[in-house]
Formats: C-alpha cells, sequence, structure tokens
C-alpha cells in the first residue's frame, strides 16, 4: 500500500506566478520529508526538506509547509520560473518494518510545466 | 563531475544474457543504495549498504545480485531477467543510513530494456 501519495500527475502554472505541488503521507510515525527535483534523462535532486519538529521551511524561491496533523506537505515556488518544469517527487523517510531500517518511501511525481 | 555516476545509461539486454549496473560516488558518503523506477509507480527500494555491508534487501528476487567491494562502488549484476525488469534503476548515495535525516544523492539512472 502507498504511504506517500501524490494526487496530481500534473500541474501547468504560468511564469511569474506561485507553484503549488501537495503530498499526503499515511504514516504518522514518518519524521523527515523531502521533494526532489528530476528532469528527463537525469536523477533525482535533492531541492529542500524539512523535519517533523518544523512546519515551515524555506529556501530561496522554495518553501515547504507541513501539517502533522493532516499528513500533508506542500512545496510552494515562488515565483515559478520555466527552468522549474520538471517532476517533482515528495519522499518521507520512517521505518520499513520492526526488523527492518529506514528508508525513504517515494510518492509517483508531480509533472510541473511553467508556461512563460 | 558529477557526485553519483551510473554506467552504462541505456543497457538493452536478452532475457538469458548476464549484465552488470555500475555505480561510483565521489562524495565519501557511507551508505549506498538501489532503487528501481518502473513507469508509472513510485521509486522502489532494491537494497541498502552501509560501510560495505549489506543492510536491507527489499525481497528483490535472486536474478538481482548486489555488490559493494567498498564504499565507494556499488554494482547490480543482473542474470535471467524477464521483461517486467525493465525500468530505470538509480543509485543513489548518503553520508550515513536514511535514519539520520539526511538526503540522498542519485544518480542519472540506467535505463534497462529487457527483449
Amino acid at each position: 500500500d502507498q504511504q506517500v501519495k501524490q494526487n496530481s500527475p500534473s500541474l501547468s502554472v504560468q511564469e511569474g506566478r506561485i507553484s503549488i505541488l501537495n503530498c499526503d503521507y499515511t504514516n504518522s510515525m514518518f519524521d523527515y520529508f523531502l521533494w526532489y527535483k528530476k528532469y528527463p534523462a537525469e536523477g533525482p535532486t535533492f531541492l529542500i526538506s524539512i523535519s517533523s519538529i518544523k512546519d515551515k521551511n524555506e529556501d530561496g524561491r522554495f518553501t515547504v509547509f507541513l501539517n502533522k496533523s493532516a499528513k500533508h506537505l506542500s512545496l510552494h515556488i515562488v515565483p515559478s520560473q520555466p527552468g522549474d518544469s520538471a517532476v517533482y517527487f515528495c519522499a518521507a523517510l520512517g521505518l520499513r518494518g520492526s526488523n527492518s531500517g529506514y528508508a525513504l518511501n517515494f510518492g509517483k511525481g508531480t509533472s510541473l510545466l511553467v508556461t512563460p | 563531475e558529477t557526485g553519483v555516476t551510473q554506467t552504462p545509461r541505456h543497457l538493452v539486454m536478452g532475457m538469458t544474457n548476464k549484465k552488470s549496473l555500475k555505480c561510483e560516488q565521489h562524495l565519501g558518503h557511507n551508505a549506498m543504495y538501489w532503487y528501481k523506477q518502473s513507469a508509472k509507480k513510485p521509486l522502489e527500494l532494491m537494497f541498502v549498504y552501509n560501510f560495505k555491508e549489506q543492510t536491507e534487501n527489499n525481497s528483490v528476487p535472486s536474478r538481482f545480485s548486489p555488490e559493494c567491494p567498498n564504499s565507494s562502488h556499488l554494482f547490480l549484476h543482473l542474470h535471467t531477467l524477464q521483461p517486467e525488469d525493465s525500468a530505470l534503476y538509480l543509485c543513489a548515495s548518503s553520508q550515513d543510513l536514511p535514519g539520520n535525516n539526511q538526503p540522498q544523492h542519485f544518480g542519472d539512472g540506467t535505463r534497462l530494456s529487457i527483449l
């Protein structure tokens, strides 16, 4: 069963506007969340992360918000630029099982298109 | 030079072939990972190595055989693969095991096609 869900497979935003990418998770034990960005023919690149003790982390144009009670996080990109067009993956860190270690659980990704 | 390098970038092989995927990280990290990304599916963790020792095997079929000769190199040996094994195989590394809240750094992947 998928524990990290990105329900929007794609999103189109005009240049200069805000892009909001959403992610939901089901496991309340997840305590570290990351966003990765992936261009075609390249591997995922780490973008920004947030620990469960925070509700917001900002890095330049990128801000991640965490709502633990709703088990929801979002990535805001302001202002959006055409170079931001990529697939964005949400990931959450948690134990894989009682006899296993920690692992990243990934969503399926949201494809963002920023139009000029 | 990118932090995590994977070769080859593309691989086409028959079901009876034996091939190997290679991953090298230049970041001084201690943990390395193999992931599989199939179409329309999230990344699936396959194997985790920490200081050359395998710490996780996520129920991966034995036709996939990992090897980690040192902390900088990770191989995935392939033999008798099935068509459903066609996917993008990504290598990643991190300073330590995931429990320390560190991001993983990914290579560009090997696109594998099984005929």
